[in-house]
């Protein structure tokens, strides 16, 4: 049973960087048509998708975030990341990985980890 | 790249059916036929739930089903069971420059 974990500090401070890291367990994430990603969610608010990243290391941000964010993929931890920069209180939300099937169908979040908060404070 | 719309709550006796709509353009809903759909539960992980507009995955009861008609897609729930009360999300593939755009999201009330 495929499984994904979030880690990283659940507090940051205004204008430093997030970073969270997703572990990927009971299958590889060199998969072909499988992309991961984070999504996340403010408290009370709805859901955003920020980056998708291929294990070939191709990276696909949203437009909105594009300039504060960076993900990465380390193979051989079978984990990925997410590095987002110049954080303000607009960024305090629960934090998703998720897998992507990308192909002939797109199934954006058939596995979800289980969510990290990160709130941002000083 | 705006948020989809979609209405801030519905609500239905067990035993009947909702629908849920989600409204966006043609840059989104309803130039490519990647919607998808999600329930969360309070406190808990969204859960996909509908994929390429119609798709069930695997363990997902059929009484959830999908549509969509120009640029509005629409979740169906038939024979509303209490353990369907959650917040219900649409999501859409947007093109290779603004990927994915969520809906708002709904509110879904077991009366």
């Amino acid at each position: 049973q495929l499984q994904l974990q979030e880690s990283g500090p659940g507090l940051v401070k205004p204008s430093e960087t997030l970073s969270l890291t997703c572990t990927v367990s009971g299958g590889s994430i060199s998969s072909m048509s499988y992309y991961w990603g984070w999504i996340r969610q403010p408290p009370g608010k709805g859901l955003e998708w920020i980056a998708s990243i291929y294990y070939s290391g191709s990276t696909y941000y949203n437009p909105s975030l594009k300039s504060r964010v960076t993900m990465s993929v380390d193979t051989s931890k079978n984990h990925f990341s997410l590095k987002l920069s110049s954080v303000t209180a607009a960024d305090t939300a629960v934090y998703y990985c998720v897998r992507l099937y990308v192909a002939s169908s797109i199934r954006l979040g058939d596995y979800w980890g289980q969510g990290t908060l990160v709130t941002v404070s000083s | 790249q705006s948020a989809l719309t979609q209405p801030r709550s519905v609500s239905g006796s067990p035993g009947q059916s909702v629908t849920i709509s989600c409204t966006g353009t043609s840059s989104d809903v309803g130039g490519y036929n990647y919607v998808s759909w999600y329930q969360q539960h309070p406190g808990k992980v969204p859960k996909l739930m509908i994929y390429d507009v119609t798709k069930r995955p695997s363990g997902v009861p059929d009484r959830f089903s999908g549509s969509k008609s120009g640029n509005t897609a629409s979740l169906t729930i038939s024979g509303l069971q209490t353990e369907d009360e959650a917040d219900y999300y649409c999501c859409s593939y947007a093109g290779s420059y603004t990927f994915y755009v969520f809906g708002t999201g709904t509110e879904v009330t077991v009366l």
